[in-house]
């Protein structure tokens, strides 16, 4: 099994700014996703952070307000930008296991917007 | 389009007693995994069990088990004895394209003393 941290696990911040997540897997994992579930509502997947790469979106994402980083098969990073209240939510960090039949997840980073 | 459908928003049980939890998915996919997750209040999402699309048997983790009902295109869970600290969000979630999981809208579950 993976484990999974993420930092911070959680921040107030102030409308307009922005925050770095930070996801950390400790062993090479192949794929790694970020999620976001607002407050009452089920996970809605971000994007799939790619090694390397630009980062796939999904529809109603986009990079310049969630900006990825994946420079290596263990870490992983999200930024949300010029946030608003609306991104109050937890934002999630995920690997996919080596044998695809689990799926592990960070704890969770809580953003509060004021 | 790939879809997961849980239709109880909550659900309350007595400790002890068995609970299932429904979940009924649309896909067109051959082969597909389904997941069963637990988020208790502290957020955190914690897995609980997986079937393959094409395992024959249903999926069992000690206490959970799932209902798999390939035909009927539902893959249910099932708590046994319930306890106190089985309270919380449970998501049941489709692996799609690429690994990526589509959740259901989740089951709140209230164990009853």
């Amino acid at each position: 099994s993976a484990v999974i941290s993420q930092k911070p696990s959680r921040d107030i911040c102030q409308r307009g700014t922005s925050l770095t997540i930070q996801c950390q897997v400790d062993s090479q994992v192949t794929m790694m996703f970020w999620y976001r579930q607002q407050p009452g509502q089920s996970l809605t997947l971000i994007a799939t952070a790619n090694q390397g790469s630009e980062a796939t979106y999904e529809s109603g994402f986009v990079i310049d307000k969630f900006p990825i980083s994946r420079p290596n098969l263990t870490f992983s990073t999200l930024t949300v930008s010029n946030m608003s209240p609306e991104d109050s939510s937890i934002y999630l960090c995920s690997a996919e296991g080596t044998d695809r039949d689990t799926q592990y997840f960070g704890p969770g980073t809580r953003l509060t917007v004021l | 389009a790939q879809k997961i459908t849980q239709t109880q928003p909550g659900m309350f049980v007595q400790e002890k007693e068995a609970v299932t939890l429904d979940c009924t998915y649309d896909t067109s996919d051959q082969s597909y995994g389904l997941f069963w997750y637990k988020q208790p209040s502290s957020g955190e999402m914690i897995f609980l069990i997986y079937q393959g699309s094409y395992d024959e048997q249903n999926a069992t983790e000690g206490r959970y088990s799932l209902n798999f009902q390939k035909a009927r295109k539902s893959a249910n869970l099932v708590i046994s004895a319930s306890q106190l600290g089985d309270s919380a969000m449970y998501f049941c979630a489709m692996r799609a394209l690429a690994g990526k999981l589509i959740f259901g809208q989740g089951t709140e579950l209230s164990v009853k003393p």
